[in-house]
């Protein structure tokens, strides 16, 4: 069983919906992190994040320490979100910080 | 983009070749990684190093070596490429107060 889970693997939706992307993970923590990876192949960090809840733009992140659980959410969804969302987390002990990564949510967005 | 390139950006190679890929860094990070992605699985670290000349293996080291002479430079070594290390290889750097990490374009290798 991997470390981290996420939820769909794909997911496909009209313009506009509400996008939920699920991660589950099963180690210790100090920290959760969300990236973006578009069609082109670039990773770019979107939400790092140890409790509670971020917000930028129409992305909302949000983790749930005890249930070890955690959830990016888009409002208004549109075709440019398209793109691969990944699920990672840093691990309880400090140091050079090694990521453990899930396999990835691919979002589409129809118009 | 924290300041990160890779070379070359696509190559194809025949089995049993070397090849390199370097991660070139502007911005003085301390750590920096190496990672293969592949359909099905997660982004998997290779190496992985914590200053110059010190570097350590990651999951999936078996094949790959790497090297750290200058703070700038990680560079990712094939000794002798197989069909199995055809992925798409990102570097990623953290500067070392934080678990943030910045990655590279990725380099797109093809053994055949």
């Amino acid at each position: 069983k991997n470390e981290v889970e996420q939820s769909p693997q794909n997911l496909t939706a009209q313009e506009g919906e509400f996008i939920t992307i699920n991660c589950s993970y099963s180690v210790g923590i100090s920290a959760l992190h969300w990236l973006q990876q578009h069609p082109g192949g670039g990773i770019v960090s979107l939400f790092m994040l140890s409790s509670g809840k971020k917000k930028h733009g129409r992305l909302i992140a949000t983790i749930n320490i005890q249930e070890k659980h955690s959830s990016l959410h888009i409002t208004a969804s549109h075709p440019r979100d398209s793109a691969v969302y990944i699920c990672a987390v840093s691990p309880s002990s400090f140091g050079n910080e090694k990521l453990t990564f899930g396999t990835g949510t691919r979002l589409t967005i129809i118009p | 983009d924290a300041g990160i390139t890779q070379s070359p950006r696509h190559k194809v190679t025949e089995t049993g070749t070397p090849v390199t890929l370097r991660c070139h860094q502007t911005e003085n990070h301390r750590y920096m990684y190496w990672y293969r992605q592949d359909p099905g699985h997660g982004l998997r670290l290779i190496h992985y190093s914590y200053g110059v000349k010190d570097t350590d293996k990651g999951e999936v080291s078996d094949g790959y070596s790497v090297s750290r002479s200058k703070t700038e430079d990680f560079l990712l070594t094939l000794e002798s490429a197989t069909s199995s290390q055809t992925s798409v290889y990102f570097c990623a750097v953290n500067h070392g107060s934080g678990p943030k990490q910045f990655f590279g374009p990725g380099t797109r290798l093809t053994v055949l």
